[in-house]
């Protein structure tokens, strides 16, 4: 019940291209999804965010779908460039307290952007 | 440098033996978190510190142990190390990201190699 779902493992998109990865979760309680960017030999960056109680959360060129009754969740990159290659990571947490609770990571998505 | 710093960047060591890793948290950022990271098993949560004092554990091992000091900065401890301990290690701490949530800001993770 705790695990995130991710897929596809890896995607390959040409430029100008929309690359789609999605999550699913389990468990009803999390209440925070974020989506991570790795790039080789760095740490793993927030990319962006959503709770909930909203649908949808654009940020540029990244957009977060979520629909909570089939409990999925979705990251869409428009116009996915070159440098947009990297491994990308769906997370969902519980917050409890003061302090957020442990994100559950799925198992990445590796996008490669050919030009 | 997104302020969580960790050290050594590399470390390569012979079975059994014991290990330290360290990790200094964002400044004003109370919980420090431990993940694991291996190609076959993706991001793994190890064990959380909120100002000093265990939060939560996930899939740590025995021989893998934790501490977070009055400085906050934490420390993780592998010892009876095996082969299969190698694997990146990063550690995150919070973070206010913009919308009001809280991210997770890792650092650039320390590479560990048991041969």
């Amino acid at each position: 019940q705790q695990q995130v779902k991710q897929s596809p493992q890896s995607l390959i998109v040409q430029k100008g291209g929309i690359s789609i990865i999605n999550c699913a979760y389990e468990n009803t309680a999390f209440d925070y999804f974020p989506w991570y960017q790795q790039f080789p030999g760095k740490g793993p960056a927030l990319l962006i965010a959503i709770r909930p109680d909203v649908s949808e959360k654009k940020e540029g060129r990244f957009t977060i779908s979520f629909n909570k009754s089939a409990k999925q969740f979705s990251l869409h990159i428009m116009d996915s460039q070159p440098g947009d290659s990297a491994t990308y990571f769906c997370a969902a947490s519980l917050n409890y307290g003061g302090s957020q609770g442990n994100l559950i990571f799925g198992k990445g998505t590796k996008l490669s952007v050919k030009p | 440098d997104s302020g969580v710093t960790q050290t050594p960047k590399h470390l390569i060591t012979a079975t059994g033996q014991r290990v330290t890793l360290r990790c200094s948290p964002r400044s004003g950022d109370l919980s420090v978190y431990w993940y694991q990271q291996s190609l076959d098993q993706g991001l793994q949560f190890l064990i959380q510190y909120y100002n000093g004092e265990e939060r939560a554990k996930g899939n740590i091992l025995e021989r893998f142990s934790a501490q977070q000091f009055p400085d906050l900065h934490s420390e993780l401890n592998l010892s009876s190390l095996e082969l299969g301990d190698s694997a990146l290690y990063f550690c995150a701490s919070t973070a206010r990201y913009r919308g009001g949530f809280y991210g997770y800001t890792f650092g650039s993770g320390t590479r560990l190699t048991v041969v």
